[in-house]
């Protein structure tokens, strides 16, 4: 049972480019969100979906989209690179509005 | 909207010794969840615990309690007998039962070392 899959653990971005992190999750959860998570920050939620086709903003939306296709997959979106953005990424899936959530592993994007 | 506040930064436990952590949260809502998520270096959110804010009984989980005070909005994490395994971030977070949302939120987080 993979859980929920985060791809790539690691990358490097010019400022302007764009990118997709990938999320997949294999156990048939509804829920699933992405956090960025920052120094003294916490884990600030950046978008989230309720379902397949559902999608709405989080605390931090900005400079991110957002799709759900599948209710197993849940890729973000950086449409132009800023360094603002550098941080660790989590994607995060549940079962139902119940209950806890299962984290990836994380995505470290440094922008320069 | 909810807040969740984690007012130790850093802490600090000797092994084999116990140490508490906080978390206090503010909502208007009477039924929701709360967990403590813990983070080692290797960046793996690992959930430690959940309390659900209808059970009155407190969570525990093996070395790991908690102390959930409702009318004061306290979740505080215990753990016993500390591990040098144990040393790692922790997070508080709250999560609604109502609403089409159900998010967590977090806290800002705990860095706790474990001393030899």
């Amino acid at each position: 049972n993979a859980g929920v899959t985060q791809t790539p653990k690691f990358q490097v971005l010019k400022t302007g480019q764009s990118m997709t992190l990938q999320c997949a999750q294999d156990m048939n959860h509804e829920y699933m969100s992405w956090y960025r998570q920052d120094p003294g920050m916490g884990l600030r939620l950046i978008h989230y979906s309720v379902g397949a086709g559902i999608t709405d903003q989080g605390e931090v939306p900005n400079g991110y989209n957002v799709s759900r296709s599948t209710t197993e997959d849940f890729p973000l979106r950086l449409l132009s690179a800023a360094p603002s953005q550098t941080s660790v990424y989590f994607c995060a899936s549940s079962l139902s509005r119940y209950g806890g959530y299962t984290f990836g592993s994380g995505t470290r994007l440094t922008v320069v | 909207a909810q807040t969740v506040t984690q007012s130790q930064p850093e802490m600090s436990v000797q092994e084999a010794e116990t140490v508490t952590l906080s978390c206090t949260y503010d909502t208007s809502e009477s039924d929701y969840y709360l967990f403590w998520y813990k983070q080692p270096p290797s960046r793996q959110m690992i959930l430690v615990i959940r309390q659900e804010a209808y059970k009155q009984q407190n969570a525990t989980e093996n070395r790991f309690s908690v102390n959930f005070q409702k009318a004061a909005k306290s979740f505080s994490l215990k753990i016993s007998d500390s591990q040098l395994g144990d040393a790692a971030m922790y997070f508080c977070a709250y999560r609604s039962r109502g609403g089409s949302q159900g998010n967590l939120i977090f806290g800002k987080g705990t860095k706790l070392s474990v001393k030899p």
